[in-house]
């Protein structure tokens, strides 16, 4: 299984600023996966973020409340724009692994917005 | 640390039991699954996967069945243990477009 780290781990902004959240991967991947879990709820896909090509996001997740970087095999960064209080939540950055299918996530940053 | 799925489902179990949560999935393209195990502050943890090829695959005091005429999928975990405790999710996606849906979680309780 790969490790995925994230930074932050947690962050307390205003309301109107932006955040962007980092994934880092020990290992080269092809896939890689930005989720939201809001509190006390399961966990949604905003969009997939594949190296060489746009992000594709996921129906009511758009390009520019949440642009997505991926310049290379082991990094991508999820901005949350624009920050209103609904934004509060924890954002999981995730990679399939090379020779499968099963995808591994990060520790998740965790999101106050008030 | 921060707790999830405040309002899930909940099944409690006693130390030493054998546990099986339950998950319905609505896709029936779906052809991947997986089991996570999410504890309070963490990241999901993946336990056990299971392609639609098979109806039952078994892992390190797990076991996975799949039912793909009611599109039914569970885990079972052999005596379960205090660090079993944790919010247990389902997924699933097909292998052509590979994110996951995931399931909306159970919540096991391990009773000493």
């Amino acid at each position: 299984s790969a490790v995925i780290s994230q930074k932050p781990s947690r962050d307390i902004c205003q309301r109107g600023t932006s955040l962007t959240i980092q994934c880092q991967v020990d290992s080269q991947v092809t896939m890689m996966f930005w989720y939201r879990q809001q509190p006390g709820q399961s966990l949604t896909l905003i969009a997939t973020a594949n190296q060489g090509s746009e992000a594709t996001y996921e129906s009511g997740f758009v390009i520019d409340k949440f642009p997505i970087s991926r310049p290379n095999l082991t990094f991508s960064t999820l901005t949350v724009s624009n920050m209103s209080p609904e934004d509060s939540s924890i954002y999981l950055c995730s990679v399939e692994a090379r020779d499968s299918y099963e995808q591994y996530f990060g520790p998740g940053t965790r999101l106050t917005v008030t | 640390g921060e707790s999830v799925g405040l309002h899930l489902p909940t099944l409690s179990v006693q130390e030493g039991d054998n546990s099986i949560i339950n998950c319905a999935y609505s896709n029936s393209a779906s052809d991947y699954f997986i089991w996570y195990k999410q504890e309070s502050g963490k990241g999901p943890q993946f336990i056990i996967d299971i392609r639609s090829n098979m109806d039952k695959r078994q892992g390190q005091r797990v076991t996975v069945l799949l039912n793909k005429t009611v599109k039914h999928l569970s885990l079972q975990i052999a005596a379960t243990q205090p660090g079993d405790s944790a919010v247990y999710f389902c997924a699933e996606s097909d292998t052509g477009r590979r994110a996951l849906t995931f399931g909306s979680g159970t919540r096991l309780q391990v009773q000493p």
